[in-house]
């Protein structure tokens, strides 16, 4: 099993929320890590969004709107990146990311069409 | 403004060996950690390898243990990525990272490089 799991495809339409998931493998605890988010256009590098650990505990990369925010749910053992207001520019893969173990860990990927 | 500037990638048969580079710019090189990330055709990320920002601290991916060698040159403001036994499942876009905190080995990598093509293929 992944040490993170995201849904491989989003749909939202424009105006709308997305609501974006990364759930660490059962086992690996979400309170205590730090995850980050990244999204990728094609054709470009990823550029860094945004990292969450706590509400006390969090940074938004440079120039990333407030639109883009992070959170956890504990319950399910997962990092969360919402984008309101979703804007045709925001379609891209995203992917999140932690330390775990010694070593930097991708999830797979999420998809994200706004149509 | 932060720059890295990826270089060396190319075409290398199967068993072969490759010296990527990456040229930063725009922040102080000595203080901050560097990594590689790749990217298969049509896939997701991969982490390949970290450096620390003095360079006396490496990780790597349990893919690329013992084949690949991370390291640093201050002096030239240069990271490397010495890569051997090349397979054709390392065929990726070797990307540069820079580190997002100063001296913080596990910070956010936070800036990017455009990539170098590595392709393995006889």
């Amino acid at each position: 099993q992944a040490v993170l799991t995201q849904p491989s495809s989003l749909s939202a339409s424009p105006g709308a929320s997305a609501s974006l998931t990364c759930t660490l493998r059962s086992g690996i605890n979400v309170v205590t890590y730090r995850i980050y988010w990244y999204q990728q256009k094609p054709g470009s590098p990823p550029q860094y969004l945004l990292s969450y650990k706590s509400d006390s505990d969090k940074e938004q990369g440079s120039g990333v709107p407030s639109r883009f925010s992070g959170s956890k749910d504990a319950s399910a053992n997962a990092g969360i990146l919402l984008i309101s207001g979703l804007q045709s520019e925001d379609e891209a893969d995203y992917y999140c990311m932690m330390w775990y173990s010694s070593a930097w860990v991708f999830g797979g990927g999420t998809k994200l069409t706004v149509l | 403004e932060v720059q890295l500037l990826e270089s060396g990638g190319g075409l290398v048969q199967p068993g072969g060996s490759l010296r990527l580079s990456c040229a930063a710019s725009g922040f102080t090189f000595s203080n901050y950690a560097l990594s590689w990330v790749r990217q298969a055709p049509g896939k997701g990320l991969e982490w390949v390898s970290t450096i620390s920002y003095t360079g006396a601290t490496t990780f790597y991916a349990d893919s690329v243990k013992g084949r690949f060698t991370i390291s640093r040159d201050t002096s030239q403001s240069t990271l490397y990525l010495e890569m051997s036994s090349l397979r054709a499942d390392d065929t990726a876009v070797y990307y540069c990272a820079k580190g997002g905190l100063v001296y913080i080995t596990t910070s956010s990598l936070d800036h990017w490089g455009q990539g170098t093509l590595v392709t393995v293929s006889s």
